[in-house]
């Protein structure tokens, strides 16, 4: 099945800067890559995913790029604000309905 | 907006008791999944079901059952509940993977 890797597991950041966070997966064939976050005591909610013949997507402050022949993909938050402290995670989905998830990273919006 | 229910949001087993976490979703969907999640290792498929009366084991089946009887109903029973299955239980339903998931709120249980 498809693997899927996370990193950095924590990310502190000022308020204002910008946070990066780096996925890998294992098989080419994956063409679906949700990002979700969840933040302390509530379920995760997705907000961004880019399906593989797009390379790039933006939503506001959030962005996520896709790069197929070295099978990583990556969501970028610029000028963080408090409210971005949470676990956000990716995924990847090798069919249409099942998706396999990174470890998650704990981002910490510093004041 | 997706209503996706999980019948307890916390609860307390003995080892060796069954136990049933039960999900209901109102939109229609017919994929249902259920997850377990453990700090530092995400969320981890536990089986998954995309029609009534259809399961499919995910990446960590043992210990674990489902039932879908009905289309909004996906049912999770611990057939003898242990110490190592205490985790955050989450259920999630979906049309298709494209339009992603929608969570339940969870379901933390402790197996004493």
């Amino acid at each position: 099945g498809e693997n899927v890797e996370q990193h950095p597991s924590t990310l502190s950041v000022q308020e204002g800067d910008s946070a990066v966070i780096k996925c890998t997966y294992s098989d080419s064939a994956s063409n679906y890559f949700p990002w979700y976050k969840q933040e302390l005591g509530k379920r995760p909610q997705l907000i961004i995913d880019i399906r593989s013949n797009v390379g790039e997507k933006k939503d506001q402050r959030i962005a996520v790029t896709l790069n197929k022949t070295a099978k990583h993909f990556s969501l970028h938050i610029t000028e963080t604000q408090p409210e971005d402290s949470a676990v956000y995670f990716c995924a990847a989905s090798l069919n249409d309905y099942k998706l396999s998830f990174g470890a998650g990273t704990t981002v910490t919006v510093r004041a | 907006d997706v209503k996706v229910t999980q019948s307890s949001r916390y609860l307390v087993k003995r080892t060796g008791e069954k136990v049933f976490l039960e999900c209901v979703q109102d939109m229609d969907h017919e994929n249902m999944f259920w997850y377990r999640q453990d700090p530092g290792l995400g969320l981890r498929l536990i089986y998954f079901s995309y029609d009534v009366k259809m399961k499919e084991k995910g990446d960590i089946p043992e210990g674990y059952s489902v039932s879908r009887e009905k289309k909004e109903r996906f049912s999770l029973i611990l057939e003898s509940a242990s110490t190592n299955q205490t985790s955050m239980y989450l259920c999630a339903s979906s049309f298709k993977v494209a339009r992603g998931y929608t969570f339940g709120s969870g379901t933390r249980l402790t197996v004493v």
